[in-house]
């Protein structure tokens, strides 16, 4: 199975931060990775896919790139409802799997 | 509006079996994969399978093959995931979650189900 590793956890930021987080898998998996947003107790929301295609409704602050094993998404300036945690996911390979979760917090 | 509505909490003892029920609407069902996520108590996200609602072909985790079973009924828009012989490390949310729809975006979860909690303990 590919592993998904990110970094770093917790990231501590205040609002009107520009945030990155990275996230590395074991293997090439070209471009296919996605980014998920996921509140306390709520279902997780595709943010990226693709490595870099911002989803249908998702501010334009969200922003992601890289390919074959490191990947970076960008919140440009950090606002109070994005404080959550992000997950990676490869899709280029089956079993599809998660990074560990990165917490954005204040 | 595009919607996954799924089945109640289950309280389970280990070696029981389960099967959580996801009814779409809002969109045509045949035409989207279905996949299965899950989220132990604190922890991450672990994908399952999926299954092709159109075809009833199944795709599953090895981790989870002989255990876990994916169908569907088109007449009503309803996918299931029943997992048999659940231990105490079966505890958790199981989310449904619907496959972006152009061929080589199917691995991207972009609508989710608001997750159906399960515990296992005797």
């Amino acid at each position: 199975d590919i592993q998904m590793t990110q970094s770093p956890s917790p990231v501590s930021a205040s609002v009107g931060d520009r945030v990155t987080i990275t996230c590395r898998a074991s293997q090439d998996i070209s471009r296919g990775l996605a980014w998920y947003q996921q509140k306390p107790g709520k279902a997780p929301q595709l943010l990226i896919y693709a490595a870099s295609s911002l989803q249908s409704g998702v501010p334009s602050r969200f922003s992601g790139s890289g390919s074959g094993t490191d990947f970076t998404l960008t919140i440009s300036s950090l606002q109070p409802e994005d404080f959550a945690t992000y997950y990676c996911q490869q899709a280029n390979n089956f079993p599809l799997t998660f990074g560990g979760g990165t917490k954005v917090e204040i | 509006q595009v919607q996954l509505l799924q089945s109640g909490a289950e309280v389970r003892k280990p070696g029981a079996s389960l099967k959580v029920s996801c009814k779409a609407s809002g969109y045509p069902f045949s035409g989207y994969y279905m996949h299965w996520v899950r989220q132990a108590p604190g922890q991450g996200l672990e994908w399952m399978g999926w299954i092709i609602p159109a075809t009833g072909g199944t795709k599953y985790a090895q981790k989870f093959q002989g255990r876990v079973t994916m169908t569907r009924d088109t007449s009503i828009s309803t996918a299931y995931m029943e997992l048999k012989n659940l231990r105490s490390d079966d505890t958790a949310v199981y989310f449904c979650a619907r496959g972006l729809p152009a061929p080589g975006d199917t691995y991207y979860l972009d609508v989710w189900g608001k997750g159906t909690t399960v515990a296992v303990s005797s």
